[in-house]
Formats: C-alpha cells, sequence, structure tokens
C-alpha cells in the first residue's frame, strides 16, 4: 500500500527556531513536493523536487530550504521560524512512470504552530 | 503568470441534491487533477483529464474538461452525506511540472 509519511502530526515551537519537517515516501517516486495549506488559500507549492539533490522553488520558497539527500527522504527546513509560518504543511510524492505527471500521493500533514 | 479560480468557494445542498464545482484558468491547460479532502484528512486524487473535451465518470461523479483545455467541472449527482469534503482543482500548463492548485470548493451535505 502506498505511503507517505510525515514525521509530526503537531509541532510547536518557537519565533527564531530552526525547524525540520521530515517526509518519507515508500514507492520509490521520482517527485517529492511541500505545500502549506492556509484557510482559503489552498494548497500552495513551496518546493518541489525531482531527484536526489535535486530541488526547484515553487511559489512561496522565501523562508524555507529543502534537502533530498536520499530518494524516499523529502526535508523542509525552516531556518527562523517566524509567527507567519504558522500553517498546516503537506508532504506529497509523485511518478514519472510512462513520462507523465501522475497523480500525487500526500502524507497526513503537519500543523506547525509558531509562538 | 497562471491563476485558477475556483468556485463556489462553499455549498451546502440537501441531501439528494446535485453539486457542481468549477475550475477556471487564465492560461491554456496541459493537463487537470481533481482532489478531494475530507475534513482533517488530506487530499487525495480523484481523477486526471488530459484531453480537449474530455469527460470521464466515476459511479455519481462526471469530470469534464472544456474543449478549450481553460476551464474544467465536477458534477456530483444525488450527493450523500459521504460527498463531504474539499474538492481541489489542480491544473498544471505545458512545459511545467506544477500543478496550481486552485483554491477548493467546501461542500457540506445536510441530511
Amino acid at each position: 500500500d502506498v505511503k507517505v509519511t510525515q514525521s509530526s502530526r503537531y509541532l510547536v515551537k518557537r519565533t527564531g527556531e530552526k525547524v525540520f519537517l521530515e517526509c518519507v515516501q515508500d514507492m520509490d517516486h521520482e517527485n517529492m513536493f511541500w505545500y502549506r495549506q492556509d484557510p482559503g488559500l489552498g494548497l500552495r507549492l513551496i518546493y518541489f523536487s525531482y531527484d536526489v539533490k535535486m530541488k526547484e522553488k515553487g511559489d512561496i520558497p522565501e523562508g524555507y530550504s529543502v534537502s533530498r539527500e536520499k530518494k524516499e527522504r523529502f526535508s523542509l527546513i525552516l531556518e527562523s521560524a517566524s509567527t507567519n509560518q504558522t500553517s498546516m504543511y503537506l508532504c506529497a510524492s509523485s511518478s514519472l512512470a510512462g513520462g507523465s505527471y501522475n497523480e500525487q500521493f500526500f502524507g497526513p500533514g503537519t500543523r506547525l504552530t509558531v509562538l | 503568470g497562471q491563476q485558477v479560480m475556483q468556485i463556489p468557494q462553499y455549498q451546502h445542498v440537501q441531501e439528494g441534491e446535485d453539486f457542481t464545482t468549477y475550475c477556471n484558468s487564465s492560461t491554456t491547460l496541459s493537463n487537470i487533477q481533481w482532489y478531494k479532502q475530507r475534513p482533517g484528512g488530506h487530499p487525495v486524487f480523484l481523477i486526471q483529464l488530459v484531453k480537449s473535451g474530455e469527460v470521464k465518470k466515476q459511479k455519481r461523479l462526471t469530470f469534464q474538461f472544456g474543449e478549450a483545455k481553460k476551464n474544467s467541472s465536477l458534477h456530483i449527482t444525488a450527493t450523500q452525506t459521504t460527498d463531504v469534503g474539499t474538492y481541489f482543482c489542480a491544473p498544471r500548463t505545458s512545459g511545467t511540472y506544477k500543478y496550481i492548485f486552485g483554491t477548493g470548493t467546501r461542500l457540506k451535505v445536510l441530511a
């Protein structure tokens, strides 16, 4: 069964802290994504990775960085957390099978609160 | 840049009534995906449309892709309480890997 897991369901951090959000997929997918979801704004893409050590900025990369050292793991890093980064963070993965961009499988999400 | 508008933002229906959500893009699309997110859950893939004018059905759900590939719709016939959730469209333009998610339509079904 397809699975995307995220390291925490809920996280509370203080302003200025460095925050790591981890995502692991067991489907050998090439593509991995980080989104944030806020009420009324839908899902917004933060970063995308299409291979190990490869990354592309999404629509809202400011204040975030990512790391993909292994194919199955994609980390989102908040270098210095701020209150406006309080949000639901969703990780997703997809394959490139057939040469097209296939469905995205989402993890359960991490609700991050920055105080 | 590409803009995606999804309407309505909210919809309350009586169980048994039909429901439709619309997704409109400012640019021509390569393909479009639809997702459903139950309350407290994560988005789950429903379908992908690729061809101009394409219509696909999944039981009571009918998905359409516009002839100009700039809009799409999801229609649910005879809603049930299990249809409750937020429906997102996620279109993609050619030459990019990105799917731009719409703001979603939140459906409530009153029993």
